[in-house]
């Protein structure tokens, strides 16, 4: 089952913040965020693996709550390039699980 | 190195017709997978395949196959064209396949614009 993402869009001023969060009804093994450009491919973020890490990149972080199914991307003093769509991706746990289940994503405009 | 490279990037189909399209994964990747984007939506899994095996397939009709050559270079094609199946299709490669213990961590190629008419 595909993984809700919210919020679907939101504005920010350069250098605000935001959060993006996705949750799964399946128990999982990994979260997979990545961003698409208009026209682009998705580009991968970070990957979070069952046992609740936090992983960071730059002013990008995200957390993932392996008891609720739940991931989170943090996106601080958020920058022009920051501009486009965030999916989560999630990997099932278990046997034969071969793929990602990518959320709707949520459109993310930064404005000057 | 060269990153996720597919062919066509454009093309245009009428409705019945076939398509092939072809995708070539990072060097030293020996998983692909295909996905399908509709404007507006995530990725949806079609195949995953590993040392030329299918290891994965998501929801989509017969119309819908690949394979996998030696090389790691991978077909998707698709028989009797409908509206429907007007999208962005997306090549990922990755060292790993999904499932297994590690990060699997898909890089896409820009992908192949396909328009039935």
């Amino acid at each position: 089952q595909q993984p809700v993402q919210s919020p679907q869009a939101v504005i920010l001023r350069e250098g605000e913040d935001a959060v993006i969060n996705c949750s799964s009804s399946k128990a999982l093994y990994s979260v997979h965020w990545y961003r698409q450009k208009h026209g682009e491919a998705p580009v991968f973020l970070m990957i979070l693996l069952k046992g609740g890490e936090q992983k960071g990149h730059d002013k990008i972080s995200a957390s993932f709550n392996e008891k609720k199914q739940q991931s989170s991307l943090y996106l601080t003093a958020s920058q022009l390039s920051y501009s486009g769509t965030y999916f989560c991706g999630t990997e099932a746990s278990g046997a034969g699980s071969y793929q990602l289940t990518f959320g709707k994503g949520t459109k993310l405009s930064v404005i000057p | 190195d060269a990153g996720v490279t597919q062919s066509p990037t454009h093309l245009i189909k009428t409705r019945g017709q076939h398509v092939t399209l072809r995708c070539s994964p990072i060097s030293g990747h020996k998983s692909v997978s295909w996905y399908q984007q509709v404007l507006g939506q995530g990725p949806q899994f079609i195949f995953q395949y590993y040392e030329k095996e299918e290891r994965g397939r998501g929801n989509f009709p017969d119309r819908f196959s690949a394979r996998q050559f030696p090389n790691y270079s991978s077909e998707l094609n698709v028989n009797a064209l409908l509206l429907g199946d007007s999208a962005l299709y997306l090549c990922a490669s990755s060292l790993r396949i999904a499932g297994s213990s590690g990060a699997n961590v898909l890089t896409f190629g820009a992908g192949s614009r396909l328009t039935v008419l």
